[in-house]
């Protein structure tokens, strides 16, 4: 079984100019999280996805990040403008929606760095 | 405010002892319990969970702990192997499959 696909794995910009991060879930997994993580901390979630519908886009900062799934598979991130603080890695996790509460699948991540 | 707490930051203990890694929460309202691990350039992978209405979860050399009444979650790894030197994360679920996750333990196991 194929595992989460991310791409880039890793994207070096300069503040202010724009960023995009491709993900490609488990076959079948109907949730998919997109996952910001600064170094030293845990991963913090910035939008959750059932199927193609937003569940949960709370801690998504919204004036500069957007985020979307479409046909409920592929999904991407977008950061429009970058700003210094932006530097972390990107995880992108799916799950399916079964007994086992969620157990979430990792990509490798993309690691971006904004200078 | 942080709602999953892993205070210590780092763990070094020497191959074939016990290696224990905490975990403190505060909501009472978390069902349930992950622990991940994170090689280096890789995401985390799933090690072992436990649901709240339980009090340990055994699978192999990992067994997870659960004190409800104190909050705290605890992950032994018997015997410890070099293998095992990685970052842990404690994860809790929070509503429908939304995790909130703890800032790492980075164990190094001593050969």
């Amino acid at each position: 079984e194929a595992g989460v696909a991310q791409s880039p794995r890793y994207k070096i910009i300069e503040k202010r100019q724009s960023v995009a991060f491709w993900c490609n879930p488990i076959s079948g997994h109907a949730t998919l999280y997109w996952y910001q993580q600064i170094l030293g901390q845990g991963p913090k979630l910035l939008i959750q996805f059932q199927n193609n519908g937003v569940v949960d886009d709370s801690q998504l900062p919204k004036d500069r990040f957007s985020a979307e799934r479409l046909k409920g598979v592929d999904s991407t991130l977008k950061i429009q403008p970058a700003k210094l603080e932006d530097s972390a890695v990107y995880l992108c996790a799916s799950s399916t929606t079964g007994v086992a509460g969620g157990v979430q699948f990792f990509g490798p991540g993309t690691r971006l760095t904004v200078l | 405010d942080q709602q999953v707490k892993q205070n210590s930051p780092s763990l070094s203990v020497q191959e074939g002892r016990i290696s224990i890694l905490n975990c403190d929460y505060t909501n009472s309202m978390f069902d349930y319990f992950l622990w991940y691990k994170k090689y280096p350039a890789e995401g985390p992978t799933f090690l072992i969970s436990i649901s709240s209405i339980k009090d340990k979860n055994e699978d192999g050399r990992f067994t997870v702990f659960l004190n409800k009444s104190a909050k705290h979650l605890s992950l032994h790894i018997v015997p410890s192997q070099p293998g095992d030197s990685a970052v842990y994360f404690c994860a809790a679920k929070e509503g429908t499959y939304k995790y909130i996750f703890g800032t790492g333990t980075r164990l190094k196991v001593l050969a």
